[in-house]
């Protein structure tokens, strides 16, 4: 149980353009879902927490226009990378916690690698 | 032997030795800490977990010491096989605040045979 999918596994994308990544618990309700980005040999950072019906909390440094959450669902959040740039290639990694779970227990997505050229 | 690498910390052990890894943590408010496993291009795996209302948790060859004096939480796998080479995360989360983990620097373990 609690399993947490991420699509794509992988993405390669130009300059410019804007990538979508899902995140999905596959096995249980998650009423709040987070989104990290780990970089090489680095540990992972938490850009937002993500509510289901509610706007997303980005941590303090995350652009929100740039990062765009869309929580829309028990199961499914969404995080969106608009007009990427090289520097936003990274290993992006979803979590969600049980709707009802015990404080700080979150289930974690096998990640997203990004790579924009 | 245990060093510190431009980002992340390496251990190097033989197989069948114990290994010990650590972690500082940096709120004193903390009260739930938890280990992670992460191969390379995976997510996290959670190892195991413990609240600061205990000072130790066994599990399945792999054992948890908390000890919030002096924040520090280490973990000791027992007989540390190939398998068990990967990269380990400290995760803490704080009583009476949000949802959030924060994750430590992470260790890098290499497991020679």
């Amino acid at each position: 149980g609690a399993v947490v999918s991420q699509h794509p596994s992988r993405v390669i994308c130009k300059s410019g353009t804007s990538v979508k990544i899902e995140c999905r618990s596959l096995d249980f309700q998650a009423t709040t879902m987070f989104w990290y980005r780990q970089f090489p040999k680095q540990s992972l950072m938490l850009m937002a927490t993500s509510n289901e019906g509610s706007k997303a909390t980005y941590e303090q440094g995350v652009e929100k226009d740039k990062f765009l959450i869309n929580h829309a669902s028990l199961t499914l959040s969404t995080l969106t990378v608009t007009s990427a740039h090289p520097e936003d290639s990274s290993f992006y990694i979803c979590s969600a916690r049980v709707a009802g779970g015990l404080r700080g227990t979150q289930y974690f997505g096998p990640g997203t690698r990004l790579l924009v050229l | 032997g245990e060093s510190v690498g431009l980002h992340l910390p390496t251990l190097s052990v033989q197989e069948g030795d114990n290994s010990i890894i650590n972690c500082a943590y940096s709120n004193s408010a903390s009260d739930y800490f938890i280990w992670y496993k992460q191969e390379s291009g995976k997510g996290p795996q959670f190892i195991i977990d413990i609240r600061s209302n205990m000072d130790k948790r066994q599990g399945q060859r792999v054992t948890v010491l908390l000890n919030k004096t002096v924040k520090h939480l280490s973990l000791q796998i027992a007989a540390t096989q190939p398998g068990d080479s990967a990269v380990y995360f400290c995760a803490e989360n704080m009583q009476g605040g949000s949802e959030k983990l924060v994750f430590g620097k992470g260790t890098k373990l290499t497991v020679n045979p």
